[in-house]
């Protein structure tokens, strides 16, 4: 384990579902991250948390919404997607300094 | 301007021989560049980084060269293992923010 965790590791969802996706760390990290992994593209920054403070979100359709309500725990939360946001979603943290950035083994979106 | 272009997208050597993956940039504001390994089902965790004032750094049998005229670095694997086989990522960052490239596969045969 890398000491960020990620939950669930797998789900599939239909169009109109609501789901959220779930990120812990406890490495005493302050920054947070979810990218985007699909295949045969690089990795996608999506948001991007400071000491809880959302500090970049990368023109990300609002059917993502993230949440972050401390330094260890960042959410997902998904809404009426769509069949092309099938993929692998990673969380990462980061200890000051660019060294740091821990990810977690991510979670496997397929929408139905 | 941010980003980053890795080639191969996939490379297949034998046991003990050297692959070689390519990356360049072109924002001159990045200030470190990881590489990063990603075996199938986890994260992908960070294996050597190198800043633009060196021009190589080794880690085992890892090495990145780093030619900041060029604006290019690249990884070697020495003696390659099949237990290599990974998918690769080379990123560059500023203000502490990755880009990454888009990925090697390296298989390496038995």
């Amino acid at each position: 384990e890398t000491g960020v965790t990620q939950t669930p590791r797998h789900l599939v969802m239909g169009m109109t579902n609501k789901k959220s996706l779930k990120c812990e760390q406890h490495l005493g990290h302050n920054a947070m991250y979810w990218y985007k992994q699909s295949a045969k593209k690089p990795l996608e920054l999506m948001f991007v948390y400071n000491f809880k403070e959302q500090t970049e979100n990368n023109s990300v359709p609002s059917r993502f919404s993230p949440e972050c309500p401390n330094s260890s725990h960042l959410f997902l939360h998904l809404h009426t997607l769509q069949p092309e946001d099938s993929a692998l979603y990673l969380c990462a943290s980061r200890a000051p300094g660019p060294y740091g950035y821990t990810f977690g083994s991510g979670t496997r979106l397929t929408v139905v | 301007q941010q980003q980053v272009k890795q080639s191969p997208q996939s490379l297949i050597v034998q046991k003990g021989g050297i692959p070689i993956i390519n990356c360049a940039y072109e924002n001159t504001a990045f200030d470190y560049f990881p590489w990063y390994q990603q075996f199938p089902g986890k994260g992908p965790a960070l294996l050597i980084a190198i800043r633009p004032d060196v021009s190589e750094k080794k880690e085992g049998r890892f090495t990145i060269s780093f030619n900041k005229s060029a604006k290019q670095f690249s990884l070697h694997i020495m003696d390659s293992q099949p237990g290599d086989s990974a998918t690769y990522f080379c990123a560059a960052s500023r203000v502490e923010e990755l880009t990454f490239g888009q990925g090697t596969i390296l298989t390496v045969h038995p």
